[in-house]
C-alpha cells in the first residue's frame, strides 16, 4: 500500500517570505517515485519536479527547492521569496509498486498576500 | 496547443443518466490516466491505460464505471446511472513514458454535477 500526507492543509504567508510545504510518505518498496504538482485556481495540475527513490540529492530551480530524505519519508518543497502568483494547490505523489497507480496527497492550499 | 484536451468542460446530469467524458491526450504519449477530484481532495486514481490496453481499472469506484481507449489515442470515461456521489471533476492525465513513472500532463477536467 502507499500513502502520503500533507498535513499543512492551508497556509498563509505575506509575499517574499519563505514557505515550506510537507509531504511525507508511505511505501514498502525500496523503488519509487515522488512528484510535486501545482493547481492552480484556474483548475489544471501542472507537474513540477519528479524524483526517484535512489536520487537522494536535494534540488534547487529558482525560487522552488526540494528536500527528499528517505530517512525520515519526506520530500519536502520550499519556495523562497513567494510571490501572490506561487498562490495554488500544491500536491505530493508517490507510485511504487506496479508502477500504474498514482497516489495523491490531499493537497497544500497556499495563500500568499501581498 | 498541443495540450490534452477534455470535453465536455461542465456537465449535469440528472440522477440515473449516463453520461460520457472525453479525453483527447497528447499526439504520442503512451499512457494515459484517468483521475477523480472531489471539492478539497486530492485526485483519486481511477484506471490507467498503456496504449489501448487498461491495465489498471482497481479505482473505478463501481461497476457503473467504464473507460475505453480504442484506439490508443483518445479515451473515454462513461458512467451509467450517475449518482450524486458521482459529482467531481474528472481529470484525464497523459504521459510520454510507460506507467505512472513519469511526469503527466493533466487536462483541464470535466466538471460532473448530478442533480
Amino acid at each position: 500500500a502507499q500513502k502520503v500526507t500533507q498535513a499543512q492543509t492551508e497556509i498563509s504567508v505575506v509575499e517574499k517570505e519563505d514557505v515550506t510545504l510537507d509531504c511525507v510518505y508511505e511505501t514498502r518498496d525500496t523503488t519509487y517515485y515522488l512528484f510535486w504538482y501545482k493547481q492552480p485556481p484556474s483548475g489544471e495540475l501542472v507537474f513540477l519536479i519528479r524524483r526517484n527513490s535512489f536520487d537522494e540529492q536535494n534540488e534547487i530551480s529558482g525560487r522552488y527547492s526540494w528536500n527528499f530524505q528517505k530517512s525520515t519519508s519526506s520530500f519536502n518543497f520550499t519556495i523562497t521569496a513567494s510571490q501572490v502568483v506561487d498562490s495554488a494547490v500544491y500536491f505530493c505523489a508517490l507510485v511504487s509498486g506496479g508502477y500504474q497507480k498514482v497516489t495523491f496527497g490531499i493537497g497544500t492550499k497556499l495563500q500568499v498576500i501581498p | 496547443g498541443a495540450g490534452v484536451s477534455q470535453s465536455p468542460r461542465y456537465k449535469v446530469a440528472k440522477r440515473g443518466q449516463d453520461v460520457a467524458l472525453r479525453c483527447d491526450p497528447i499526439s504520442g504519449h503512451v499512457s494515459l490516466f484517468w483521475y477523480q477530484q472531489a471539492l478539497g481532495q486530492g485526485p483519486e486514481f481511477l484506471t490507467y491505460f498503456q496504449n489501448e490496453a487498461q491495465l489498471d481499472k482497481s479505482g473505478l469506484p463501481s461497476d457503473r464505471f467504464f473507460a475505453e481507449r480504442p484506439e490508443g489515442s483518445v479515451s473515454t470515461l462513461k458512467i451509467q446511472r450517475t449518482q450524486q456521489e458521482d459529482s467531481a471533476v474528472y481529470l484525464c492525465a497523459s504521459s510520454l513514458g510507460d506507467r505512472g513513472r513519469y511526469e503527466q500532463y493533466f487536462g483541464p477536467g470535466t466538471r460532473l454535477t448530478v442533480t
